[in-house]
């Protein structure tokens, strides 16, 4: 089955910095990758996602990048704030189908 | 407000009694999922179901029952609990496959003793 692994698992940033969250999959059949936000006491909520079909995709302060070859997808947010604190996810899937997760980062951005 | 519910939210049971975790969407959403967190492990996905009647195996099936009668209700059942499944379990609904935004329940932490 697919394997996703993701890093780091703490990332601590000052406010206006950058972050950037990686992971690798090993199933080259996955072809869904979307990134998730889980703050406390809520649920997970899906932040931006993107296909095997492209490289990179932009939403405002976020961006995820992929390279099928190498097998590794990044979250990159810029301008960080201190509502981007919280634990993010990643994960990749086959046609929307079995989900994998990596272990998550949790994100602190300082004031 | 669209959203995805799951009741309980906290929940101590003893290991053998049955119990059933009941997640509803409201958004007529196809696709609904449960997932459970342990800490190191991620989010790993125990059953899906693409649609009313048609459901499948995630990746940690083993211990749980799920069934999709109607559309906005999917609830997980674990038979006889045991206590490898005490844990944070997260249900999510999406409208489609791919490409659209998803929703998860705020959790139902689980303790097996």
């Amino acid at each position: 089955g697919e394997n996703v692994e993701q890093h780091p698992s703490t990332l601590s940033v000052q406010e206006g910095d950058s972050a950037v969250i990686k992971c690798t999959y090993s199933d080259s059949a996955s072809n869904y990758f979307p990134w998730y936000k889980q703050e406390l006491g809520k649920g997970s909520q899906l932040i931006i996602d993107i296909r095997s079909n492209v490289g990179e995709k932009k939403d405002q302060r976020i961006a995820v990048t992929l390279n099928k070859t190498a097998k590794h997808f990044s979250l990159h947010i810029t301008e960080t704030q201190p509502e981007d604190s919280a634990v993010y996810f990643c994960a990749a899937a086959h046609n929307f189908n079995k989900f994998y997760f990596g272990s998550g980062t949790k994100l602190n951005v300082k004031p | 407000e669209a959203q995805v519910t799951q009741n309980p939210r906290y929940l101590i049971t003893v290991t053998g009694k049955k119990l059933t975790v009941t997640c509803s969407q409201n958004m007529n959403h196809e696709y609904m999922s449960w997932y459970r967190q342990d800490p190191g492990l991620g989010l790993r996905q125990i059953y899906y179901s693409m649609n009313v009647e048609v459901t499948d195996k995630g990746d940690v099936p083993e211990g749980y029952k799920v069934s999709r009668k109607e559309k906005r209700n999917f609830p997980l059942i674990l038979e006889s609990p045991s206590p490898n499944q005490t844990s944070l379990y997260f249900c999510a609904s999406s409208f489609r496959v791919g490409g659209t935004e998803a929703f998860f329940g705020q959790g139902t932490r689980l303790t097996v003793v």
